[in-house]
C-alpha cells in the first residue's frame, strides 16, 4: 500500500537557520503530496501541496517540490523563526484512498 | 465558509468506561469525514472514514466504532475503553477523498 517516510526528529535549529525535512513516498499511480503543520495543542493545518510531478508548493516561506524521479517531497525554508516550532507531517493520497501520513517531524527553533 | 467542530477538547476516562466523541461540519454538504488518532511517537493513524450517511470504512480493527447518523455528523465510540486508547483524536473532512483535508482542533483522551 501507499506509504510516507519522513526524517526522524526532533530537529533543533537556531533562528534564521536553513531548514530541510526529508520526505519520500511509495505509491501506486500519481499521488498528490502535502505538508501539514501541527502547532502545540492544536489540530493539523495544511501548509502546502503539489498535485503533479515538478509542481512546487509554497506557503509562509516554506517550499516543497514534487520529485517523481526520486519519489520525494522535501520541505525547505530559508530562514526559520521561533514561531515555526511545530510538528510537520508529510502526506499523500492517490485515487480514492484517504490521506496517508508520515510519522511527523518535530521542529524546535531557538532564539 | 466551512467549519469543523470537535468536542470535547480534553477527556479523562477510566478503563472500561464508554466513549463518545462528536464531530460536526458546517457550510458544506455530503463531505467525506475521517477519524484519525495520534499516539505518542506513532504519527497519525486513520481509524475510520465515511463517504456518506451510514457508510463507514474501518481501517484498523479495534474496540472503537464510528457512526454517521447525519450528513455532517461523525461520531467515534467505544463500549469499553482500554489504556491503549489514549491519544489525540482528530476529525477531518474533505470534498473528495482525493485532495487536502481540513482538520478539527482535536480531542485529547487519557484513559486511566
Amino acid at each position: 500500500g501507499d506509504s510516507v517516510t519522513q526524517m526522524e526528529g526532533p530537529v533543533t535549529l537556531s533562528e534564521e537557520a536553513f531548514l530541510t525535512i526529508n520526505c519520500t513516498y511509495t505509491a501506486t499511480g500519481y499521488p498528490s503530496l502535502f505538508w501539514y503543520v501541527q502547532y502545540p495543542g492544536e489540530g493539523l493545518q495544511l501548509l502546502l501541496k503539489a498535485t503533479k510531478a515538478d509542481d512546487k508548493g509554497s506557503n509562509k516561506g516554506f517550499e516543497a517540490t514534487y520529485r517523481k524521479e526520486t519519489t520525494s517531497f522535501h520541505l525547505e525554508k530559508g530562514s526559520v523563526q521561533v514561531s515555526d516550532s511545530a510538528v510537520y507531517f508529510c502526506a499523500l493520497n492517490s485515487g480514492n484512498t484517504p490521506l496517508v501520513f508520515g510519522k511527523g517531524t518535530r521542529l524546535s527553533v531557538i532564539a | 465558509s466551512q467549519t469543523i467542530h470537535q468536542w470535547p477538547a480534553t477527556l479523562v476516562q477510566p478503563v472500561g468506561s464508554p466513549l463518545s466523541l462528536e464531530c460536526t461540519v458546517e457550510g458544506t454538504s455530503n463531505p467525506n469525514l475521517y477519524w484519525y488518532r495520534q499516539a505518542a511517537g506513532r504519527g497519525l493513524q486513520l481509524l475510520f472514514y465515511s463517504v456518506g450517511i451510514g457508510q463507514i470504512s474501518s481501517e484498523v480493527p479495534q474496540n472503537l466504532s464510528a457512526s454517521r447518523p447525519q450528513d455532517r455528523q461523525f461520531i467515534l465510540s467505544s463500549k469499553k475503553l482500554l489504556l491503549s486508547d489514549s491519544g489525540f483524536y482528530l476529525c477531518a473532512w474533505s470534498v473528495q477523498t482525493y485532495g487536502g483535508y481540513t482538520f478539527g482542533s482535536g480531542t485529547r483522551l487519557t484513559v486511566v
